[in-house]
């Protein structure tokens, strides 16, 4: 597709399963990023690809969390032992050069997360 | 620690007036990027307009300006015109030159085109 494609749109998880959310970038996208969106905030940062490699993880909240990127495309965000305080829209971002978010990045349509 | 921040939770214009968005940050650095976002309800993030910060010239987008206030630390968006598919949340960006894709943002401003 044109876009940044991510999937599910939606995603109920009871508390303590694991999730796994896809992001499908833009193809030829070097970059690839993933925020965390709470009800009425701002987007957080979570993490940061440059093609396969991790290259910030400063933003993901605790060892339950964990992204990939195996191929440098498509990337996984997992999350488990899901927690209630970890309902959010998470967002998947990505960018044609190396240099980040210092070029135009696209962002996807998120995914909503809801833990019960 | 950089921050960002828009004071303005709600905003509200008539069809086809000006109206603008307040965004002030803090940082230590000099070279560094600011944006303005708008998200509507469909959640896609859609990038408005960015502005270096070594450029003294306001950046401009069609109806969309900026005032890029260095020293004050401001960065202020005026939409012109305002349309009813302005309707969204917009949010202030900030990221240090080569950070990479830690962008941080403000809590976002609501803007309400009314007819």
């Amino acid at each position: 597709g044109a876009g940044v494609s991510q999937s599910p749109r939606y995603k109920v998880a009871k508390r303590g399963q694991d999730v796994a959310l896809r992001c499908d970038p833009i193809s030829g996208h070097v970059s690839l990023f993933w925020y965390q969106q709470a009800l009425g905030q701002g987007p957080e940062f979570l993490t940061y690809f440059q093609n396969e490699a991790q290259l910030d993880k400063s933003g993901l909240p605790s060892d339950r969390f964990f992204a990939e990127r195996p191929e440098g495309s498509v990337s996984t965000l997992k999350i488990q032992r899901t927690q209630q305080e970890d309902s959010a829209v998470y967002l998947c971002a990505s960018s044609l050069a190396n240099r980040g978010m210092n070029t135009e990045a696209f962002f996807g349509q998120g995914t909503r997360l809801t833990v019960v | 620690a950089q921050t960002v921040t828009q004071s303005q939770p709600e905003m509200s214009v008539q069809e086809a007036e000006t109206v603008t968005l307040s965004c002030t940050y803090d940082t230590s650095e000099n070279n560094y990027y600011l944006f303005w976002y708008k998200q509507p309800p469909s959640r896609q993030m859609i990038l408005v307009i960015r502005q270096e910060a070594y450029k003294q010239q306001n950046a401009t987008e069609n109806r969309f300006s900026v005032n890029f206030q260095k020293a004050a630390k401001s960065f202020s968006l005026k939409i012109s015109d305002s349309q009813l598919g302005d309707t969204a949340m917009y949010f202030c960006a900030f990221i240090r030159y080569n950070q990479g894709g830690k962008l941080i943002f403000g809590q976002g401003t609501e803007l309400s085109v009314k007819p």
